[in-house]
């Protein structure tokens, strides 16, 4: 079946630093690869996406390929801010009616000033 | 902005205890999911719900299980008689149409003793 695996965080890094969590998948078909954001008492959001491979994701300075030929979303930002702080989510979805997603465990990343 | 809300934010009982999770979606939206998060495991789909119905359930979601849009704004998940494992993080999220990006609530913690 489809499944996700997530990098082991928590992953503690420098305000200004380069992150980068590994997301790699498993699919029977071709899925849309997701990550989400959750902030500290806040919901799961959609942070960038890629509906199909070599299609590259970003969004508020993060950016993720679609590599289908190593089956990996790996999430990069080249500076982080300490409002970066959060646990990001590495999902695959097939859309539908159903809009199901299949998500990793999540990261947790703390960005110390 | 619209926001998914989700009450409570957490909700303690005792094994074999019916609980209900409640939920409020987006009002346009017309979509609603329930996903939900053991402590250090990931994020797993439960139930989806269009137009009065299921339309696709996991594994996890049985007979102990329901939902139900009861009065056209909430999006309940009842548990009619709860076990240690169901202790975990329930998130709610609703879309718009299919294939299109579901918003999440900030979920309701559930602890059973």
């Amino acid at each position: 079946g489809d499944s996700v695996t997530q990098m082991e965080g928590p992953v503690t890094l420098s305000e200004e630093a380069f992150l980068t969590i590994n997301c790699t998948y498993t699919a029977t078909g071709y899925p849309s690869l997701f990550w989400y954001v959750q902030y500290p008492g806040e919901g799961l959001q959609l942070l960038l996406k890629a509906t199909k491979a070599d299609d590259k994701g970003s969004n508020k300075g993060f950016e993720a390929t679609y590599r289908k030929e190593t089956t990996s979303f790996h999430l990069e930002k080249g500076s982080v801010q300490v409002s970066d702080s959060a646990v990001y989510f590495c999902a695959l979805g097939y859309g539908g009616a159903t809009n199901k997603l299949i998500f990793g465990t999540g990261t947790l990343l703390a960005v110390q000033p | 902005e619209p926001e998914v809300t989700q009450t409570p934010s957490h909700q303690v009982t005792q094994m074999g205890q019916e609980v209900i999770l409640r939920c409020v979606p987006i009002s346009n939206h017309l979509y609603f999911y329930w996903y939900r998060q053991i402590l250090g495991q990931k994020v797993e789909f439960l139930v989806s719900f269009y137009n009065n119905e299921i339309s696709e359930k996991s594994e996890i979601f049985d007979d102990q299980f329901s939902v139900e849009r009861p009065d056209g704004s909430n999006f309940t998940l009842k548990i009619r008689s709860t076990k240690l494992e169901d202790s975990a993080m329930y998130f709610c999220a609703s879309s718009r149409q299919e294939n299109t990006e579901a918003f999440f609530g900030q979920g309701t913690r559930l602890t059973v003793v």
